[in-house]
């Protein structure tokens, strides 16, 4: 069975300050991929990133970046200098190899604040 | 290009009653996909059409659901008879049918469903 777990349910930060989003996953394939959707208030899932497990190198992308550590089931998430509008609904998700099922797990997902 | 789109947005109906949720794919996307969030819970995977074929409908409730997709293009998700547990937000994602970008799904805004 597969699950994500987004351990932290709202964070709140000043803007300007760094955050990190936690996410750990269990699988028992060895190969399968996450991802990070933003969910801002206007209510649709955003893609942000999908990462393979065979590829732990982390990633920048501008303010984002995500650290993944196959050693401890984590694909984490930092904004750095965050800003108002990085507030929104984040959630962790995982997938499955193979061209049989595509379905995503979610975690339950992080709702950031980020205050003026 | 234009997004994975929903329609309605809302929706509040009564129990035991009917309601067809539309989603209209990215162009060109012939994979199409249902998940649905309820209150304080994960998002769940509903089912996997690619083109007008269900691949994949293991997250289907019940009987009650019953989703289609004419001609591989849109695709409706039937509730009948609507219970009250049914209440929550069904969003529809798209993705293209090969390579990774596969893995890329692209979600709409979501249906709120109220069963009163």
């Amino acid at each position: 069975a597969q699950k994500v777990t987004q351990a932290q349910t709202e964070i709140s930060v000043v803007e300007k300050e760094d955050v990190t989003l936690d996410c750990v996953y269990e699988t028992r394939d060895t190969t399968y991929y996450l991802f990070w959707y933003k969910q801002p208030p206007s209510g649709e899932l955003v893609f942000l990133i999908r990462r393979n497990s065979f590829d732990e190198q982390n990633e920048i992308s501008g303010r984002y970046s995500w650290n993944f550590q196959k050693s401890t089931s984590s694909f984490n998430f930092t904004i750095t200098a965050s800003q108002v509008v990085d507030s929104a609904v984040y959630f962790c998700a995982l997938r499955p190899p193979g061209a049989g099922s595509y379905q995503l797990t979610f975690g339950k997902g992080t709702k950031l604040s980020v205050i003026p | 290009e234009a997004g994975v789109t929903q329609f309605p947005s809302h929706s509040v109906i009564e129990k035991g009653q009917t309601v067809t949720l539309r989603c209209d794919p990215i162009s060109g996307h012939d994979n199409l996909y249902w998940y649905r969030r309820v209150m304080g819970k994960e998002i769940k995977f509903l089912l996997h059409f690619v083109k007008e074929s269900k691949q994949d409908e293991s997250g289907m409730p019940n009987n009650r659901f019953l989703a289609e997709r004419t001609g591989g293009t849109y695709s409706t998700l039937k509730v009948q008879p609507a219970e009250l547990e049914d209440s929550g937000v069904y969003f529809c994602a798209s993705s293209r049918g090969r390579s990774a970008k596969a893995y890329e799904q692209y979600f709409g805004p979501g249906t709120r469903l109220t069963v009163t």
